[in-house]
């Protein structure tokens, strides 16, 4: 069983709709939860990291967690096609130590 | 603030030849971590160092890869022989020692190993 899981894709949404992003994790004791955003060819760059039950909004994207149900999940209001992106769900199990998903890739399109 | 330093940035090799990875931590980051990313796929932790101390490198092929991290700055990934399925990005990255439930890394721009 992978550590955390996430539908590959590819999620298509017209541009100005929500996009839903959804990661589940396999240790309960997990910590934070991170959402890394990687455009083709460069690195993972962070988004929001969320460590406590609810959502947690910055701008446009809103992470949610739900440590009951061991899921997280990302939304991004307005998608903009510069929001194209592959989006990484990281778990954080312990301190300093981090798993990945295979990340899902999201096409907005114009 | 400096990032997180990677070269080389692209690297073709053939098989069974050795390649080398260097990476530039943020300056006061105690914590490296290296990662190999295959296409598709999301990035698995291959060795992670605190100071120069190894924490974690159980997914590490100790038989062709070997990384180090002396004086605990910066460190090299080793792969000697490489073979085909080792071509992917090599990303490092970097973060505080904390114990905070929500500590961040930071990644380097990553090196494309490309093995024919």
């Amino acid at each position: 069983q992978k550590e955390v899981e996430q539908n590959s894709g590819p999620l298509s949404v017209p541009e100005g709709a929500i996009a839903s992003l959804n990661c589940t994790y396999s240790d309960r004791g997990s910590q934070s939860f991170f959402w890394y955003r990687q455009y083709s060819g460069k690195s993972p760059e962070l988004i929001m990291f969320i460590y406590s039950n609810g959502d947690k909004e910055d701008g446009r994207f809103t992470a949610q967690l739900n440590k009951a149900s061991q899921y997280v999940s990302l939304l991004i209001r307005d998608s903009q096609p510069s929001d194209s992106a592959t989006y990484l769900c990281a778990v954080n199990p312990l301190f300093n130590k981090f798993y990945f998903g295979s990340g899902t890739k999201l096409n907005v399109k114009p | 603030e400096a990032g997180v330093a990677q070269s080389p940035r692209y690297k073709i090799i053939e098989k069974r030849q050795s390649v080398a990875f260097w990476c530039n931590p943020i300056s006061g980051h105690a914590t490296l971590y290296w990662y190999q990313q295959i296409l598709g796929q999301g990035p698995k932790l291959l060795i992670q160092f605190q100071n120069n101390g190894v924490v974690d490198d159980s997914q590490l092929p100790k038989d062709r890869f070997s990384a180090e991290r002396l004086k605990g700055v910066d460190s090299t990934l080793k792969i000697q022989p490489a073979k085909l399925e080792d071509s992917a990005v090599y990303l490092c990255a970097s973060s505080l020692w904390s114990t905070r439930s929500y500590n961040e890394q930071f990644f380097g721009p990553g090196t494309r190993l490309t093995v024919l």
